[in-house]
């Protein structure tokens, strides 16, 4: 079956230029995460989705990063105004529910440059 | 900082021979997970292993928790070309917010050499 799909696969784009990445996650999973990866180093949690409740932003790094989830199927994680330190691989995964012990599925990221 | 932290941060070893990663948190959780990530790829999960639980076996991997030293391994025996890429493991709180969260280490790079 089809697995997490994210689009772009690359972006590169100039500092200050807004970008918009894209998640469509396994057909029936109500939960939905979006992390960044560094080079080198592990996830860092951003933002989680579970079906109509209030969407957990605690891990947004600024006010410059935005998030939605619109059906509760595709997501769109929004980057105004981008900074150099903004490049990274940007990750969204999904899960059947958002309960505890419900591994997650992971698409092949976003890469992110911003020149 | 990080819930999870690996040691070692790099590991290379002969095909055929075991690799042994080991994690430590610093919290109480709820479950730890360890995932696999090959080069430019997203992280494929390995393994769940809850908290009243000590060891798993999956195939050639077998994963233990200790959770009175905060702390998990994973074991792939007879290791092959094919199991090279970063493993992670993560950990799901026990309580309270953000619980649904998981928190990833920074990760073991394994070489496996054939």
């Amino acid at each position: 079956g089809a697995g997490v799909s994210q689009s772009p696969s690359n972006k590169v784009t100039e500092k200050g230029k807004d970008v918009e990445l894209r998640c469509d996650p396994i057909s029936g999973h109500t939960a939905l995460y979006w992390y960044r990866q560094s080079l080198g180093q592990g996830l860092e949690f951003l933002i989680y989705f579970q079906g109509n409740s209030a969407p957990d932003k605690s891990g947004l790094p600024s006010d410059r990063f935005s998030a939605e989830r619109t059906g509760g199927s595709v997501s769109t994680l929004t980057i105004q105004r981008t900074q150099q330190e903004d490049s990274a691989v940007y990750l969204c995964a999904s899960s059947q529910e958002g309960t505890r012990g419900r591994p997650q599925h992971f698409g092949d990221g976003t890469r992110l440059s911003i020149l | 900082s990080q819930q999870g932290e690996e040691d070692p941060q790099a590991l290379s070893i002969q095909e055929g021979e075991n690799a042994t990663m080991n994690c430590s948190y610093k919290t109480s959780i709820n479950n730890l997970q360890w995932y696999r990530q090959n080069s430019g790829r997203g992280l494929v999960h390995l393994i769940l292993i809850r908290s009243n639980e000590r060891e798993k076996h999956s195939g050639r991997l077998r994963v233990t928790l200790d959770t009175s030293k905060k702390s998990s391994s994973l074991l792939i025996t007879a290791s092959r070309a094919a199991d090279t890429a970063s493993y992670f493991c993560a950990t799901e709180l026990g309580s309270g917010a953000g619980s649904y969260q998981l928190t990833f280490g920074k990760g073991t790079k394994l070489s496996v050499i054939p």
